[in-house]
């Protein structure tokens, strides 16, 4: 059993690029949520997405932005990068829907660490 | 707004002892929390969980207390071990349909051997 991991490990851009951040899920989960935790903080709640469908939004602007695809491998974009978008983004796998709802263990990865010049 | 608020942003104990880590909320539709273990360059790990139909759940050495009338809960480990030195978050959610967990800011534990 493959855990969630996710790529790149680190990454440098400037104010108002585009980055695209990747996430493979644990084997057999077909949800994915994404978490932004800056530093000193929890993890916030950016978006989840459900058998390829967005299932919940926190309160992130519209540029941010994520795909899922059909083998539950997820991508999460970010346009116009903004200094403080500086942060590590999480992404976490879990079995969702049925009997357990969207509350079942999250696995998380390793995170990518954005640094925004 | 900071809907799970951990006070205490770091906390050292001695090994064997008892280590108390306490955990604020403000929105009483939360009905599910968990803690999350956090080494350095890793992910949060699951460590426990509790519903609010119960006060208490218990795995191993963790239990973790809940007080809804005051909206708060606790993770005791007992005794600590030097392997317990993470950062412990704690998250809550609206649950069991609800995706979106909210976190706590996180308490840096230390045990001394």
């Amino acid at each position: 059993e493959t855990g969630v991991t996710q790529s790149p490990t680190h990454l440098i851009k400037t104010r108002g690029q585009q980055v695209t951040l990747r996430c493979s899920s644990q084997s057999g989960h077909n949800t994915v949520s994404w978490y932004q935790q800056a530093l000193g903080q929890g993890p916030q709640f950016i978006f989840q997405y459900y058998r390829e469908e967005e299932n919940g939004r926190g309160n992130f602007p519209p540029r941010f932005s994520g795909l899922q695809f059909p083998n539950y491998s997820s991508e999460l974009n970010v346009n116009a990068l903004e200094l403080d978008d500086s942060a590590l983004y999480l992404c976490a796998s879990s079995l969702g829907g049925g009997l357990a709802g969207f509350t079942d263990t999250q696995y998380f990865g390793p995170g990518t660490r954005l640094t925004v010049l | 707004d900071q809907q799970v608020k951990q006070n205490s942003p770091s906390l050292s104990v001695q090994e064997g002892r008892i280590s108390i880590l306490n955990c604020d909320y403000t929105n009483s539709m939360f009905d599910y929390f968990l803690w999350y273990k956090k080494y350095p360059a890793e992910g949060p790990t699951f460590l426990i969980s509790i519903s609010s139909i119960k006060d208490k759940n218990e795995d191993g050495r963790f239990t973790v207390f809940l007080n809804k009338s005051a909206k708060h809960l606790s993770l005791h480990i007992v005794p600590s071990q030097p392997g317990d030195s993470a950062v412990y978050f704690c998250a809550a959610s609206r649950g069991p349909n609800f995706n979106k967990f909210y976190f706590g800011s996180g308490t840096k534990l230390n045990v001394k051997p």
